[in-house]
């Protein structure tokens, strides 16, 4: 039983389409978070939301948005897509923040995305 | 800018040898420390956390932390071919950074 899932898996998409990806965890945990990898593999926190509040909320384009509608679920929506936009993204999940599970992070299969 | 170091590698190691990474960070108020372990192609995966000073065993796997020195190692013993795969080293205080990873090679 898939505990974190994403989809899609791949996205192909043109400059400055919109685009969504889904997250949804089974886990009970709190905390969800995005993360982009790119071609280098550095994977970088995007965004992090605990119980469907933006927690962290690092420095990053605004045309990415993310939304909670419940603790299970976070989607983002990337809006006018770019070039450098092309990468992978991980939904990740983890406890509450403050116990000690905190950070303890299970990551889902990613989403390959492509600009072109 | 807080920071995670680790070597890129790639680490070359004997199957059955002991493989050692190893890990600085620059924030010495960090509280915890993960080690996830990346197979290419697929999403980091979760395999040892230290809190405390010292070291901490997990089946092949024992993590050392040194805060004072501000270094985190992850030793493998009797290592394996499937434990091929870049190896991130993750730090936190009020969030999580990681470092961008030492890919490890074992050698059959």
């Amino acid at each position: 039983d898939t505990a974190v899932s994403q989809t899609p898996k791949y996205l192909v998409t043109q400059m400055g389409n919109d685009k969504s990806i889904k997250c949804e965890q089974n886990l009970g945990h709190d905390t969800m978070y995005w993360y982009k990898q790119d071609s280098k593999k550095f994977l970088k926190i995007m965004f992090s939301y605990n119980n469907k509040e933006l927690i962290i909320n690092e420095t990053v384009p605004n045309r990415f948005s993310p939304k909670s509608p419940d603790k299970a679920h976070l989607n983002l929506h990337i809006n006018s897509l770019e070039l450098g936009d092309s990468a992978v993204y991980f939904c990740a999940s983890s406890q509450d923040l403050g116990t000690s599970g905190a950070y303890e992070q299970y990551f889902g299969p990613g989403t390959r995305l492509t600009v072109t | 800018q807080k920071e995670v170091e680790q070597n890129s590698g790639p680490l070359s190691v004997p199957e059955g040898a002991i493989a050692s990474l190893n890990c600085t960070y620059s924030d010495r108020g960090s509280q915890s420390f993960f080690w996830y372990r990346q197979y290419s192609g697929k999403s980091p995966e979760l395999i040892m956390f230290i809190y405390s000073n010292g070291d901490k065993e997990d089946g092949r796997f024992t993590a050392q932390l040194n805060k004072a020195s501000q270094y985190v190692s992850l030793l493998i013993r009797d290592s394996q071919p499937s434990d091929s795969a870049t190896y991130l080293c993750a730090v936190t205080d009020d969030k999580i950074i990681f470092g961008k990873g030492t890919r490890l090679h074992i050698l059959p």
